[in-house]
């Protein structure tokens, strides 16, 4: 079946650095793919999607790409902020699966100053 | 736009009793719902998905007798659990789906339930 594997955290940064979380997919088909974010004690919040092959999903200074060679949607920033500190969850939608998301382990992301 | 709300926010209750959580979509009609259950510091596990006006659909392994799931209007899902005891206690999370969002799903906060 399909499934979505993302890198195991916790992650910890400093303010402005550099972020990568890795997140690729297996699937028959090609789902549409997902990001999410969650703050403590809070539901989850779409951060980003990409729906086809290269497309581009960006929102609040985080980008990823959707890459069919390497089945990967990894989540990128360039400056991360204390305020980015939450839990990120890579979804991809389940192939014939009648709009079912496929979830990922979620990834948790603590910034320091 | 695509808000989706939960009542309560927390709930304890006593080992033995029922409690109702709701989900309700503010701003659209949503065709389809999910009942989602998270374990600390894991995934979402989906429980069930209910299409308004029909009876849901559960996942492999999720009690449908234990958690009741009604969808009877296109802004409104409730969540039964029945018969509640202390390892039903988790953290419980809606999404919907409206007719044209395709398989976009828009979250609730989550509802904290508490079995004593």
């Amino acid at each position: 079946g399909d499934s979505v594997t993302q890198m195991e955290g916790p992650v910890t940064l400093s303010e402005e650095a550099f972020l990568t979380i890795n997140c690729t997919y297996t699937a028959t088909g090609y789902p549409s793919l997902f990001w999410y974010v969650q703050y403590p004690g809070e539901g989850l919040q779409l951060l980003l999607k990409a729906t086809k092959a290269d497309d581009k999903g960006s929102n609040k200074g985080f980008e990823a790409t959707y890459r069919k060679e390497t089945t990967s949607f990894h989540l990128e920033k360039g400056s991360v902020q204390v305020s980015d500190s939450a839990v990120y969850f890579c979804a991809g939608g389940v192939t014939g699966g009648g709009n079912k998301l496929t979830f990922g382990t979620g990834t948790q992301l603590k910034v320091e100053l | 736009g695509a808000v989706v709300s939960q009542h309560p926010s927390r709930v304890i209750c006593k080992s033995g009793t029922s409690v109702k959580i709701e989900c309700r979509s503010l701003d659209f009609q949503a065709t389809t719902m999910f009942w989602y259950r998270q374990f600390p510091k894991q995934s979402l596990m989906l429980m069930a998905t209910s299409n308004e006006g029909s009876k849901a659909t559960y996942e492999q392994g999720v009690e449908k007798d234990k958690f009741l799931i009604n969808h009877a209007s296109l802004t409104l899902s409730t969540l039964t659990v029945t018969s509640a005891h202390p390892e039903d206690s988790s953290f419980y999370i809606c999404s919907a789906q409206t007719g044209t969002s395709g398989d976009t799903q828009y979250f609730g906060p989550g509802t904290r339930l508490t079995v004593l």
